[in-house]
């Protein structure tokens, strides 16, 4: 079954950093772009950034360019999101997703971020 | 970039028809044609529902569909029923490694 998991939620304060860690199973990493999508609390999705096949390229929404950094471990069939200098405004639900014609066919089921002191 | 422009609510009755709009730019829906449509019930993961303006993904039923005019994008759900009460979201290509979401619709079935 071709399936994304995502991991590395958590609470955090303000201005610190947390690693999260989207897994796939059922297909290889290295054959796909990655999203990374979020969600505050009572608002819709955002994107938040992409990683493209074999991590030469990647983007991130102004919101975050500068404080995230979004990497991939081919061996482990892992994209990670590291978050850094978090803000009360980056806290929500973190996507992860898999692009196919610059759409987001596979999702896994999130992994929630809060940040607060 | 900023958001794409949905309706925040829209309804029907069951077996009714209800369109969905979504308007960017020239920049974004104007331009490319890499606009796809997202289902979401609360506490599950989105779903793909639309891809590549009118194309729909295997599984999904032909009473979705999209369009796009201009800067423009529609979702039409044809033949509602209670199980399409959900949020839609549309995406956009951007271009440069962008991605663009509109706000979200709610969908209520009545």
């Amino acid at each position: 079954e071709v399936q994304l998991v995502e991991s590395g939620g958590g609470l955090v304060q303000p201005g610190g950093s947390l690693r999260l860690s989207c897994s796939a199973s059922g297909f290889t990493i290295p054959n796909f772009w990655i999203h990374w999508v979020r969600q505050a609390p009572g608002k819709g999705l955002v994107w938040v950034s992409y990683i493209n096949g074999d991590g030469s390229n990647r983007n991130y929404a102004d919101s975050v360019k500068g404080r995230f950094i979004v990497s991939r471990d081919d061996a482990k069939n892992t994209v990670y999101l590291q978050m850094n200098s978090l803000r009360v405004e980056d806290t929500g639900i973190y996507y992860c997703g898999r692009d196919q014609h610059y759409s987001m066919d596979v999702w896994g089921q999130g992994t929630t971020v809060t940040v607060s002191s | 970039q900023s958001a794409l422009t949905q309706p925040p609510s829209a309804s029907g009755s069951p077996g009714q028809s209800v369109a969905i709009s979504c308007t960017g730019t020239s920049s974004d829906v104007g331009t490319y044609n890499y606009v796809s449509w997202y289902q979401h019930h609360p506490d599950k993961a989105p779903k793909l529902i639309i891809y590549e303006v009118t194309k729909r993904p295997s599984g999904v039923p032909d009473r979705f569909s999209g369009s796009k005019s201009g800067n423009t994008a529609s979702l039409t759900v044809s033949g509602l029923q209670a199980e399409d009460e959900a949020d839609y979201y549309c995406c956009s290509y951007g271009g440069n490694s962008n991605w663009v979401f509109g706000g979200g619709t709610k969908l209520t079935v009545l």
